[in-house]
């Protein structure tokens, strides 16, 4: 299967820093997906972005499908940041694999 | 905005027992599927359904595991016979083209 790797796998932010997450890629990807997995356990759809760039707010994300790595950047972060980002690839609608995430706490 | 809903929400059940998890998806989704995280670990993927069968499935997803949807609106995970090792948050998704949606979880504890 797809083998995802993420890195940091730890990040400690002050509260305000911009960050950015990265993931890497073992095979060519028809669907890549950022999430948030928040305290409570909640997985959030982030990013679906198998390729080209993407901003949502604070958040925005950039996939290189040729070089196969995805990033995800966080701006001005705040205490709500905090949790699991996840990214997930797969070759087809069917199925999804994960990265082991990386957690990110922002202090205030 | 639409919403994939799963129940319950927590489930404390006896090794051995058979655990049924329901999901709604939404409601034009067509992709569906089952994930499962351990604690403390990453999320991996157990089966997809599509078209009213199982379009891919994961070594995880053996004989213990079945999906159904039985009407046009849920979309149910079975264990057959629960294991201690089946403690686990179990997230439904469901989408229609490339961004779908996942529920908030159920999370079952095997004792």
């Amino acid at each position: 299967g797809i083998q995802v790797e993420q890195s940091p796998p730890d990040l400690i932010l002050q509260e305000g820093a911009n960050s950015t997450l990265r993931c890497n890629f073992s095979d060519s990807v028809n669907n890549l997906q950022w999430f948030h997995q928040n305290p409570w356990g909640q997985l959030i759809n982030l990013f679906y972005i198998p390729s080209g760039t993407k901003q949502n707010g604070r958040l925005s994300a950039t996939t290189v499908a040729t070089e196969r790595y995805s990033l995800l950047y966080i701006s001005s972060s705040q205490t709500t940041d905090s949790g699991v980002y996840f990214c997930a690839v797969g070759p087809n609608d069917y199925k999804l694999s994960f990265g082991a995430g990386t957690t990110v706490t922002v202090r205030a | 905005e639409p919403e994939v809903t799963q129940t319950p929400s927590h489930q404390v059940t006896q090794m051995g027992q058979e655990v049924i998890l329901r999901c709604v998806p939404i409601s034009n989704h067509l992709y569906f599927y089952w994930y499962r995280q351990i604690l403390g670990q990453k999320v991996e993927f157990l089966v997809s359904f599509y078209n009213n069968e199982i379009s891919e499935k994961s070594e995880i997803f053996d004989d213990q595991f079945s999906v159904e949807r039985p009407d046009g609106s849920n979309f149910t995970l079975k264990i057959r016979s629960t294991k201690l090792e089946d403690s686990a948050m179990y997230f439904c998704a469901s989408k229609l083209g490339g961004t779908g949606a996942f529920g908030e979880g159920s999370w079952l504890t095997v004792v």
